[in-house]
C-alpha cells in the first residue's frame, strides 16, 4: 500500500521567497506530524494534527511558519521570507491517532523534501 | 524541557559482532521510548518502542532494547550484527500527556565491517 508522501523532494529558493511543500499522509490516518531535520541532527518536531486542528504547534520557530490540514488529510507546511537557515530536511510522518493512543502510535515517515534557501 | 543524548555518533562493529547503540534521556516522568532506523534515501522506520509493561523490548531485524528506568536509559543491542543493519539510528521520546510530540537524539551511524 502506499506511504506517506512528500512533495517536492527537492526545493532550492532565494532567501526572501515563500514556498510550500505537501505531504500526502496513509489513507485512514488522522494524525500528522511535521518534523525538520537538519545536517548532523535529528529530527525536530514542528507540529501535530489531530484531523483538522493543530494539537501541538509548539514547535514552529517562528510566525513564518505555518501549516494547515483543512480536509484532514493533506497537509501544506508554509514557509514565509525564507532564510539560509531554514535549509534543511522536512519531514512528515502521519499515524491512526486512536484516542488515547496517540501518545504513542508508531508514526509513519515520508521520506522527506530536501529544502535549500540560497 | 526533555533531551535525548546518544552516546557515540558513529559506531562500527565487525559482522557478527554484537551491536550496542546508547540512548538517555533526560524526563522528570518516564516517557514512551522508541527505537527508529533511517537506511539512505529512505524515511524513518519505528524499530521497537516501549510504552508500559515488560522493561525489555523486542523488535524487528532481531534488535532489542531494554528500558532500565534507574538510569533513565534505554539502548539498542543486537546479538549479531549483519551487512544489512549498517543505516543510522535513532532514539527518540514522547512525554506522557504530550501526545505527537516526539523529541529525538542526534541518531548514531552504524557500521558493519566485513
Amino acid at each position: 500500500g502506499a506511504g506517506v508522501s512528500q512533495t517536492p523532494s527537492n526545493k532550492v529558493t532565494e532567501k526572501g521567497k515563500y514556498v510550500e511543500l505537501r505531504c500526502d499522509p496513509i489513507s485512514g490516518h488522522t494524525a500528522l506530524y511535521w518534523y525538520r531535520q537538519s545536517l548532523g541532527q535529528g529530527p525536530e518536531f514542528l507540529i501535530y494534527f489531530q484531523g483538522t486542528g493543530a494539537a501541538d504547534d509548539s514547535g514552529l520557530p517562528n510566525d513564518r511558519f505555518f501549516a494547515v490540514r483543512p480536509e484532514g488529510s493533506v497537509s501544506t507546511l508554509k514557509i514565509q521570507r525564507t532564510e539560509r537557515g531554514d535549509s534543511a530536511v522536512y519531514l512528515c510522518a502521519s499515524s491512526f491517532g486512536t484516542s488515547g493512543r496517540v501518545g504513542h502510535d508508531e508514526q509513519f515517515f515520508g521520506p522527506g523534501t530536501r529544502l535549500t534557501v540560497l | 524541557a526533555q533531551s535525548v543524548t546518544q552516546l557515540g555518533s558513529h559506531v562500527s562493529v565487525s559482522e557478527g559482532a554484537l551491536v550496542l547503540l546508547r540512548c538517555n534521556y533526560s524526563s522528570s516522568v518516564p516517557p514512551y521510548l522508541f527505537w527508529y532506523v533511517q537506511y539512505p534515501n529512505q524515511g524513518l522506520q519505528l524499530l521497537l518502542k516501549y510504552t508500559t509493561g515488560a522493561t525489555l523490548v523486542k523488535g524487528i531485524n532481531g534488535f532489542e532494547a531494554e528500558f532500565k528506568k534507574s538510569e533513565t536509559s534505554f539502548h539498542l543491542t543486537k546479538p549479531s550484527a549483519h551487512m544489512s543493519d549498517a543505516a543510522e539510528y535513532f532514539c527518540a521520546v514522547i512525554e506522557p500527556g504530550r501526545a505527537g510530540k516526539s523529541t529525538f537524539g542526534d541518531g548514531t551511524t552504524l557500521t558493519v565491517k566485513p
